[in-house]
């Protein structure tokens, strides 16, 4: 399968605790995108990627938060002390043009 | 500041009538892309069109087309006889030039 990749696809953890998602993106593209979805909305920015760069962060992103691409190829996104709030799905794109989208990674934080 | 807006927040229709997804978006950039984006239940968004702020000629694919009429900043989707596997929350999305602004979604549902 050539399209975006993201693990794991669900994560249970309790608050207060570490969790990390990896993204795959598609093996062409210099464009790596997290993007945040909570019940009943649209996809939220988070960062942006060009190759290993991280050239934009949204202010969703606090400083719980880090996202890092070694190398320009996968990427991983860490949520320290994660709190109930943090309860979403984060969907990783990657784009040369237009932005395809992994399966993305359910979080639940109890 | 982009912003987009679909103001249907649900749309039920039968089987094999047509049905119109509305778009209307906000932004200073003079140039900018529009995206229509299909999230079906299994969860995974599915890119389904990208136009560029200069390109207003109206797309057609199959049963899907889209008309995009930058004098009321609208880029409207419409799926003609539509399927029960049209069933899916519809997302409008714009970009200025990486980062995607989506709105809340139009969910579909097609009865059969």
């Amino acid at each position: 399968d050539t399209g975006v990749s993201q693990n794991p696809r669900h994560k249970i953890t309790k608050r207060g605790q570490n969790v990390t998602f990896r993204c795959d993106p598609i093996s062409e593209h210099n464009r790596l995108y997290w993007y945040r979805q909570t019940l009943g909305q649209g996809p939220e920015f988070l960062t942006y990627f060009q190759n290993e760069a991280q050239l934009e962060k949204s202010r969703l992103l606090s400083d719980r938060f880090s996202a890092e691409r070694p190398k320009g190829s996968f990427s991983t996104l860490e949520i320290q002390r994660t709190e109930q709030g943090d309860s979403a799905m984060y969907l990783c794109a990657s784009s040369f043009g237009e932005q395809f989208f992994g399966p993305g990674t359910r979080l639940t934080v109890l | 500041a982009q912003k987009v807006t679909q103001a249907q927040t649900e749309i039920s229709v039968v089987e094999k009538e047509d049905v119109t997804l509305d778009c209307v978006y906000e932004t200073r950039d003079t140039t900018y892309y529009l995206f229509w984006y299909k999230q079906p239940p299994s969860g995974e968004l599915v890119f389904l069109i990208r136009r560029n702020s200069f390109d207003e000629q109206n797309e057609i694919s199959g049963r899907y087309s889209w008309n995009f009429q930058k004098s009321t900043s609208s880029f409207n989707f419409t799926i003609t006889a539509s399927q029960v596997v049209d069933s899916a929350v519809y997302f409008c999305a714009l970009s200025g030039s990486y980062q995607l602004t989506f709105g809340k979604g139009t969910k579909l549902s097609v009865i059969p």
